[in-house]
């Protein structure tokens, strides 16, 4: 199956730390992605990781992966206002496109 | 770098009616997918284009349409409208096709918002 799960909705005070959590069911997925939109936009590529990794740092953002559960995650250290959107996974698998999750919108309160 | 862009941004159509959406990828893109969005199905692939030929089509019936000219450039078409396709038509390039082994790094356009009546 290609099912992409996220949870919907989460909410942090700002300056704490978010976890948005999918799991995915394809696994001959060879990339897997975190997509963030704020309203009214389109989707902005956030970061990536290749299968074969269990981590991927980039500033503020960290994406744990694994693979035998098939669980992805991304951490937002330091979260601001700013960060207040949806963010979408996705995963590149055996149908030669991206399959995304259903999208977990986060809220960052003051 | 000019990033996607999407025209129309808005539309209004009266079911029955066709409509062509207008996608303009990254300079030096040559693959162009199309995505479906709406709060109950979320983001449904409809089609990806490169270098004019469609390389894989997602489950959608066959009014929707598209093609991607020689410079690239893509369009989508939607024939006689059903008020299921009110949504939001996300267009995405990328350097390479998703057949290509690598990242397959997609950026998207703004998305046009169809609204059927």
């Amino acid at each position: 199956g290609e099912d992409v799960e996220q949870s919907l909705f989460l909410s942090v005070r700002e300056g704490d730390s978010s976890v948005i959590n999918c799991t995915y069911t394809d696994s001959s997925s060879t990339y897997l992605y975190w997509y963030k939109q704020e309203p009214g936009a389109g989707l902005q590529l956030l970061t990536y990781i290749f299968s074969n990794m269990d981590m991927k740092q980039d500033q503020r953002l960290t994406v744990l992966l694994n693979k035998k559960d098939k669980h992805l995650s991304l951490r937002i250290a330091d979260t601001q206002t700013g960060d207040s959107a949806i963010y979408f996974c996705a995963e590149k698998g055996g149908g030669n496109k991206l399959t995304f999750g259903t999208g977990t919108q986060l809220k960052v309160e003051l | 770098k000019a990033g996607v862009t999407q025209t129309p941004r808005y539309l209004i159509k009266t079911r029955g009616q066709q409509v062509t959406l207008s996608c303009s990828p990254i300079s030096g893109h040559r693959s162009v997918s199309w995505y479906q969005q709406t709060p109950g199905q979320g983001l449904q692939f409809l089609f990806e284009y490169f270098s004019e030929t469609q390389r894989n089509k997602g489950n959608f019936p066959g009014r929707f349409s598209g093609r991607q000219f020689s410079n690239s450039r893509s369009e989508m078409n939607v024939s006689t409208l059903e008020l299921g396709d009110s949504a939001l038509y996300l267009c995405a390039s990328s350097p390479l096709s998703a057949y290509n082994q690598g990242a397959y790094e997609q950026y998207f356009g703004p998305g046009t918002r169809l609204t059927v009546t």
